[in-house]
């Protein structure tokens, strides 16, 4: 079955640390998303890539990093340096062809800072 | 750029009964318009969306949403509500035809069917 695998599914870290979600997808898309979901604030957008070795910051970049080396996947790392970084993480996909508007999201990953 | 206001953040309703999520947005040009909606600990899922044509979109399981450009809104309707409807549901919009499909959404509104 074709679709986005986000791990893990949960995950705890301690001040200071770094940590990678991954997000991987079967759909041959060329978009993907990383949207960050606090209770009553909706998502918001975190990093986008359009296609493979490019990227752009969203609304709340400050303190994530992002990479796209192959067109399956687009790994997101919360630094150290991201000041409130519990939260869930939703991974997303889109094809390029205009007008589909869809977006396919992973089940997400749930980050505690202990 | 857009914004999308949900303007209820909860709402309450009794099984078969009818339901209202309203959604307003804001925009100085063109826009797309999407219902997603997500279940506990999941990820969001397309319920309908509105490109162009027919103001009134429907979905597969009885939901249907109608586009007002004087009114600026979105609301999501349904006619009788089940408990398998419990759910958050989110508003979004875009202006991004081709490229990346940046969608700004709304905060969320969270029904809760009660029997």
């Amino acid at each position: 079955d074709g679709g986005i695998t986000q791990s893990p599914k949960y995950l705890f870290r301690k001040e200071g640390q770094n940590v990678t979600l991954s997000c991987e997808q079967n759909l041959n898309h060329d978009a993907m998303y990383w949207y960050r979901q606090d209770p009553g604030q909706g998502l918001r957008l975190i990093y986008y890539s359009q296609i493979v070795n490019d990227f752009q910051k969203g609304d709340i970049a400050e303190g994530y990093s992002v990479s796209r080396e192959k067109k399956e996947s687009f790994p997101l790392t919360v630094t150290s340096a991201q000041k409130n970084p519990t939260a869930f993480y939703l991974c997303a996909s889109s094809a390029r062809e205009i007008g589909t508007g869809e977006l396919f999201f992973g089940e997400g990953s749930r980050l505690t800072v202990l | 750029a857009q914004s999308v206001t949900q303007l209820d953040s909860q709402v309450p309703v009794f099984e078969e009964a009818p339901v209202e999520l309203r959604c307003n947005y804001s925009s100085s040009v063109s826009v797309y318009l999407f219902w997603y909606v997500q279940y506990p600990n999941q990820g969001l899922q397309l319920l309908l969306k509105y490109l162009s044509g027919s103001t009134l979109v429907e979905s597969i399981n009885g939901f249907e949403a109608e586009f007002n450009k004087s009114q600026t809104s979105f609301h999501l309707r349904k006619p009788s509500v089940h408990i398998s409807d419990t759910a958050e549901y989110f508003c979004a919009v875009s202006v991004a035809p081709g490229g990346a499909q940046k969608l700004v959404f709304g905060q969320g509104t969270r029904l809760t069917i009660n029997p």
